[in-house]
């Protein structure tokens, strides 16, 4: 079964840039979207943008257009999120989330990572 | 972008109750529309998709139904684990969009 593993908690200021990664482990995700997900401490959920990492393609929601860019590695068993211009209102666990094939839902999650944007 | 909403958002039941939560999208979705539980300090967990599929060991006292634009997800008899946040997400469109969510705790 395979299992999303993130990087770690950063602490960052204002204006830097993070990034943070998603590995797969026990099989591979190259040909499932990639999906990355924020979750601001006591609030909703909030879709940033996905990857398929076998051929490359990215969306983004609009309101991360331009500030933060999805990739993933050559063997397609990693997957990136960085986001730059870093304001304290991103402070949240970042979560990627595998994309099911057919149905276009969220069958598994990494652990999350928090990211905490402070002075 | 599809607007999802949800209704409550909490409630506070007792062990054994029927519990149902509402999810209303701001245009029609088709089916396209999962639900999630997140406890606290986790990930969100995937319990239903495409409106009424249960997803595999998902205990049977979790339901879906609806399409279009109305949706609900119920819950047959509420166990103490079952204590979690649960939010509906729509995939018809991009930008994915999810429910606002509903606390479900113990009376």
């Amino acid at each position: 079964q395979v299992q999303l593993v993130q990087s770690g908690a950063e602490v960052k200021k204002p204006g830097s840039s993070v990034k943070v990664s998603c590995t797969a482990s026990g099989g591979s995700i190259g040909s499932h979207m990639v999906n990355w997900v924020r979750q601001a401490p006591g609030q909703g959920l909030e879709w940033m943008g996905r990857i398929i990492p076998l051929f490359g393609t990215v969306n983004y929601a609009q309101k991360f257009q331009g500030r933060v860019t999805i990739t993933a590695d050559e063997s397609t068993t990693t997957v990136y999120m960085e986001m730059s211009s870093l304001r304290f209102e991103d402070t949240a666990v970042y979560y990627c989330a595998r994309e099911r094939s057919v149905v276009i839902a969220f069958d598994i999650w990494g652990q999350g990572t928090m990211v905490t944007v402070s002075s | 972008d599809i607007q999802m909403t949800q209704s409550p958002s909490s409630l506070s039941a007792s062990v054994g109750d029927r519990v149902t939560i509402t999810c209303q999208a701001s245009q029609d979705i088709r089916n396209s529309l999962h639900w999630y539980q997140q406890k606290p300090g986790k990930a969100p967990n995937l319990l239903i998709c495409d409106a009424t599929n249960l997803e595999t060991g998902v205990p049977p006292r979790f339901s879906g139904s609806g399409s279009g634009t109305e949706f609900t997800f119920t819950i047959s008899s509420l166990q103490p684990e079952d204590i979690a946040t649960y939010y509906c997400q729509q995939s018809d469109n991009l930008p994915f969009t999810f429910g606002p969510g509903t606390k479900v705790d113990i009376k």
